[in-house]
């Protein structure tokens, strides 16, 4: 069965500094790939995607992601964090195996941002 | 405006009351979704439309249902509501083709 992990459920990273959020996935093929972030009270909103070419991706808000085909991995990185990032992120994988557009969710990774 | 609107934003409701969750679009897109979160599960799909004809469960139909009243509007039901259900529930659609979903701004559904 197809799964998305997030194995980080909380990260705390000073302003300023470096981040990178961790996923996987576990599927056979070539999935579609997405970074969402959740802001407090807010819903989803779409950082960045990834369907085939450059496996180097460039999304909203300075954040880049990186697909590792061999790894089955979707990092998320951003060089330097805003107090604003502050947020839950979420990598989703979809499938449309069946034309279905579902998505698969990781358990989501909350970011806490010190000054 | 928001493309994707859900209403109500927030409901405090009794157990085995009936509720409805709306959820209307400006987007055009013909597939829309229904989703719940819980904290540490991340987001669980409920139920899914292609359009308005075809109507999909997902992985945790048990105790939902939907209707889907036009292209622009997507209802979820719970029938009688049990605090288990307590939850954060998101709408999305998406366009056939395109995997991208766009999401409403959520319900917060709290059943005492």
């Amino acid at each position: 069965a197809q799964s998305v992990t997030q194995p980080d459920i909380h990260i705390t990273v000073s302003e300023g500094a470096s981040l990178e959020l961790r996923c996987n996935y576990s599927y056979g093929a070539t999935p579609y790939l997405f970074w969402y972030v959740q802001s407090p009270g807010q819903g989803l909103q779409l950082l960045l995607k990834y369907f085939s070419g450059d496996t180097l991706v460039q999304g909203i808000k300075g954040f880049e992601a990186e697909f590792k085909r061999s790894q089955s991995s979707f990092n998320l990185r951003k060089p330097s964090v805003h107090w604003s990032d502050a947020a839950e992120y979420f990598c989703a994988v979809g499938l449309d195996q069946t034309g279905a557009n579902n998505l698969f969710f990781g358990t989501g990774t909350r970011l806490t941002v010190i000054p | 405006d928001a493309d994707v609107t859900q209403t109500p934003r927030n409901r405090i409701t009794k157990t085995g009351k009936r509720i409805m969750l709306e959820c209307s679009q400006t987007k055009g897109h013909d597939r829309m979704y229904w989703y719940r979160q819980d904290p540490g599960l991340g987001l669980r799909l409920i139920y899914y439309s292609f359009d308005v004809k075809d109507i999909n469960k997902g992985e945790i139909s048990d105790g939902y249902s939907v209707s889907r009243q036009a292209q622009a509007k997507f209802s979820l039901s719970l029938e009688s509501a049990i605090p288990n259900q307590t939850a954060l529930y998101f709408c999305a659609t998406s366009k056939q083709g395109v995997p991208t979903q766009h999401f409403g701004d959520g319900t917060r559904l709290s059943i005492l």
